[in-house]
């Protein structure tokens, strides 16, 4: 079945760092691939998607390249805040038989940056 | 324009009881996905409604069941409740053929003791 792994946490970084969380896949056939963002206290909000192989998914200074060749969709940063300390989670969806998509989330990453 | 509700906001039930869980979807959505949430894990997918019919479903037992009605709300029911039920429960809700952008509710913490 379709699985996501994506790296242990928690990341602590300073403020201004750069950002990496791996995230990588299995799955059958063509998935959409996502990371989603959970803020303290607050529900689960989409960050970026990419729908196919190469494309890039960007948004709020993260960015996620679909990488077919080795199954990732690697979270980056350039130069991280202290307002993105939440937990990431690396997703993917396919289509089903029956109209409707298989969801899989990974563990989630835990970032914190301090100032 | 209010997002996803879930109702209640937490819920305490005992071994072997049954529990009725509630969303109602972002105005304009007409697909509700649920899931479970344990502490420190990613959710996992428990199963899709779309034209009030159960879409896809993820690898839970029976004992998980849903229904979604006309004005495109879902109720999430478990019977025979287990201590390994006790985890946040997320109700997530699309545009038509926009399935991948899902709108997170705020969940449902479930206790069971």
């Amino acid at each position: 079945g379709n699985s996501v792994t994506q790296m242990e946490g928690p990341v602590t970084l300073s403020e201004e760092a750069f950002l990496t969380i791996n995230c990588t896949y299995t799955a059958t056939g063509y998935p959409s691939l996502f990371w989603y963002v959970q803020y303290p206290g607050e529900g689960l909000q989409l960050l970026l998607k990419a729908t196919k192989a190469d494309d890039k998914g960007s948004n709020k200074g993260f960015e996620a390249t679909y990488r077919k060749e080795t199954t990732s969709f690697h979270l980056e940063k350039g130069s991280v805040q202290v307002s993105d300390s939440a937990v990431y989670f690396c997703a993917l969806s396919d289509e089903g038989d029956n109209y409707g998509q298989n969801f899989v989330f990974g563990p989630g990453t835990r970032l914190s940056v301090l100032p | 324009d209010a997002g996803v509700t879930q109702s209640p906001t937490h819920l305490i039930k005992t071994r072997g009881q049954q529990v009725t869980l509630r969303c109602s979807p972002k105005s304009g959505h007409d697909t509700v996905s649920w899931y479970q949430q344990a502490l420190g894990q990613g959710p996992q997918f428990i199963f899709q409604y779309y034209e009030e019919e159960e879409r896809q479903r993820g690898n839970f037992p029976d004992r998980f069941s849903g229904h979604q009605f006309p004005n495109y709300s879902s109720e999430l029911n478990v019977n025979a409740l287990l201590l390994g039920d006790s985890a946040l429960y997320l109700c997530a809700s699309s545009l038509p053929g926009g399935l991948w952008e899902q709108y997170f509710g705020p969940g449902t913490r479930l206790t069971v003791t």
